[in-house]
Parts: structure tokens; sequence; C-alpha cells
């Protein structure tokens, strides 16, 4: 899917490095999503963002934090991390879900994927 | 929460063969998507089919949901086949009234010439 775009495509850092993980899509979708995915396995949900508000946080460490500055992007400001947080971290939007209910059940589109690798 | 169990876990085809591949869960869901995720990672957008038969070229799905499961079928397995499929199923609301998506565990084929 294409219509996701991340960036970088490629990240290493240090421990000590702070840097952000980007996402941006342009469908008019309201809903974006954080997952985390470790080499053989399936992708794990860290986050959902619905109408620019955090509507999920699974139990994900203090260290992602992540933003949504308006409808199109997603950010995932990333501090303090460890080498086990290496990982291919994707991004996906859906059409949205309801403000007030859950209201339709639409497709995630997906975005090609930050690997990122902590020294 | 939900369990979303594929079959086989791993699968070898000969180019031109044909296959099935199996999504169990185990709740009602309210949808369901099929995905490959070839060797650079990219996750394709396969099928989005809560219920019924869909096909696309080669491709085909169907989702039993009275049932808890979806079959995918590969027909003609061409060598770009290769990756992960993986099945992703949005479950029932939980707290907070959210609809979380739970991908299965995945079947990693292999197409060689």
């Amino acid at each position: 899917d294409t219509e996701v775009t991340q960036t970088p495509k490629h990240l290493v850092m240090g421990m000590t490095n702070k840097k952000s993980l980007k996402c941006e899509q342009h469908m008019g979708h309201r809903a974006m999503y954080w997952y985390k995915q470790k080499a053989k396995k399936p992708p794990e949900l860290m986050f959902v963002y619905s109408y620019e508000k955090l509507s999920i946080n699974e139990s994900v460490p203090s260290r992602f934090s992540p933003e949504c500055p308006n409808s199109s992007l997603l950010n995932l400001h990333l501090h303090a991390l460890q080498p086990e947080d290496s990982a291919l971290y994707l991004c996906a939007s859906s059409q949205g879900l309801g403000r007030e209910r859950i209201e339709g059940n639409q497709p995630q589109h997906f975005g090609d994927g930050t690997r990122l690798s902590i020294l | 929460g939900i369990q979303v169990e594929q079959s086989p876990p791993d699968l070898i085809l000969q180019e031109g063969a044909n296959s099935t591949l199996r999504c169990n869960f185990s709740d009602s869901v309210n949808n369901l998507q099929w995905f490959h995720q070839n060797p650079w990672g990219q996750l394709i957008n396969l099928f989005y089919i809560p219920s019924g038969t869909k096909q696309n070229g080669r491709l085909s799905a169907t989702t039993v949901a009275t049932e808890r499961y979806s079959l995918l079928y590969i027909s003609s397995s061409q060598t770009t086949d290769s990756g992960v499929y993986f099945c992703a199923v949005l479950g029932p609301l939980g707290s907070g009234g959210y609809q979380k998506v739970t991908f299965g565990t995945g079947t990693k084929l292999q197409v060689i010439p």
C-alpha cells in the first residue's frame, strides 16, 4: 500500500538518542495506527488515534510517545530505547471510528514500515 | 482476547501449484482482512472479506463467519507469491468501545521454480 507513506525507511539509533518516525496519508482517513513487528511474528498493535485523539494505548512503555498533529499525520517519538525495541514499525490508517460510537468496519491500509535498529 | 490461528505455518510449493491457507478465529468478528507481507516487509491488502467469497485474479478468499474461519486460495502459484500471509480480524467491542484488530500467526509461503 503506497497511499500511506512512512519515513524514514531505515533508522539506526543509540539508546540515548531521540528520534521520530513519521506517517502520512491523504485518503481522508480519520483513524491511524502504530504497530510493532518483530522478526517472524505478526504485527502487534501499539496505539490507535481516532479523530486526532488517542483512543488506545496497548500498554506501550513511555519511551514511545505518539503524536497526531492533524488528520493526515502521525508521529512516533522515540527516546531512550532499548535493543529489544529493534523491529519493523508499521503505520496504518482506516476510514475511521465514529466519534461517539464505532461505525463501520473499514479495512486498514498499511505503509511500508520503518526498520528500526537500536545499538 | 480473540485468538487467531493460521495453518499451515510453513508451506513450500512448486511453481504452478495450487494451495489453500486457513484462518481460524475463536470469537465472532466484525471483519476480516487477508494480507501478503513480501520479503521486504511490505504489507499488501489482498482481501477485505467479512463473509462470502471474493476473487482477484489467481487469488480468492472465502469467509464463513458463523463457523469462524476463512480460507485463502492461491492458484497457479508464482515465485512472487512468496512471503508471509496474514489474516487479521476485527473483534468484538472492548472497553472504550474499540474493536481491536488482531493478526493471525501467519503462513510462510515459499514458491520454488
